[in-house]
């Protein structure tokens, strides 16, 4: 068991340009999250993936991201026509099911986007 | 109002000193409450989760559930150097699978 992973960990990107992140959870984990973290602030929910079906999407999610699990391993979350405003880490996390029905969640290293 | 509130610090210790982290929460149907830690530019990590109000221990770390007063706290014994990081409170949300972090609180452990 490795881990989480995540790919790019680092990607600059011009205004207006699409970009696609890969995370790879924990093999056993069915559960996948990703959230958004700025600078001096804690990790913001972005969406919920269980296996295959995205079962939960946050309220404040732009229609610019859109994220999918394919075939309910590896999961990728697509920005379109980014804005300086996107600028922040983008967090993996997975999960599968302990003492409660969500487990505890384990984070991968991290996308950080910087949008010039 | 927010849904995980902490204080954001920064807080200092001396070196073998017990820090204190609080954590208040909104929403009463939470039933998960984890700990992380987090250091500058690292992502976070996984330290405590506790699902049921009292105590629970694990080596120098105590997490505490008071699910009546919604809050949560983490106390760190005999706190080292390495220990200086930021603690960030979580909770799950009332369909359980959103999860709210607080802003985190910025601790220094002075040698």
């Amino acid at each position: 068991d490795t881990g989480v992973s995540q790919n790019p960990r680092h990607k600059i990107t011009k205004r207006g340009q699409n970009v696609t992140f890969r995370c790879d959870p924990i093999s056993e984990h069915n559960r996948l999250y990703w959230y958004r973290q700025t600078l001096g602030q804690g990790p913001e929910f972005l969406t919920y993936f269980q296996n295959e079906a995205q079962l939960e999407k946050s309220r404040l999610l732009s229609d610019r991201f859109s994220a999918e699990r394919p075939k309910g391993s590896f999961s990728t979350l697509e920005i379109q026509r980014t804005e300086q405003g996107d600028s922040a880490m983008y967090l993996c996390a997975s999960s599968s099911p302990g003492v409660t029905q969500w487990g505890e969640q384990y984070f991968g290293p991290g996308t950080r986007l910087t949008v010039t | 109002q927010k849904e995980v509130e902490q204080n954001s610090g920064p807080l200092s210790v001396p070196e073998g000193a017990i820090a204190s982290l609080n954590c208040t929460y909104s929403d009463r149907g939470s039933q998960s409450f984890f700990w992380y830690r987090q250091y500058s530019g690292k992502s976070p990590e996984l330290i405590m989760f506790i699902y049921s109000n009292g105590d629970k221990e694990d080596g120098r770390f105590t997490a505490q559930l008071n699910k009546a007063s919604q809050y949560v706290s983490l106390l760190i014994r005999d706190s080292q150097p390495s220990d200086s990081a930021t603690y960030l409170c979580a909770v799950n949300g009332r369909t359980g699978n959103q999860f709210y972090f607080g802003t985190g609180t910025s601790l220094t452990v002075i040698p």
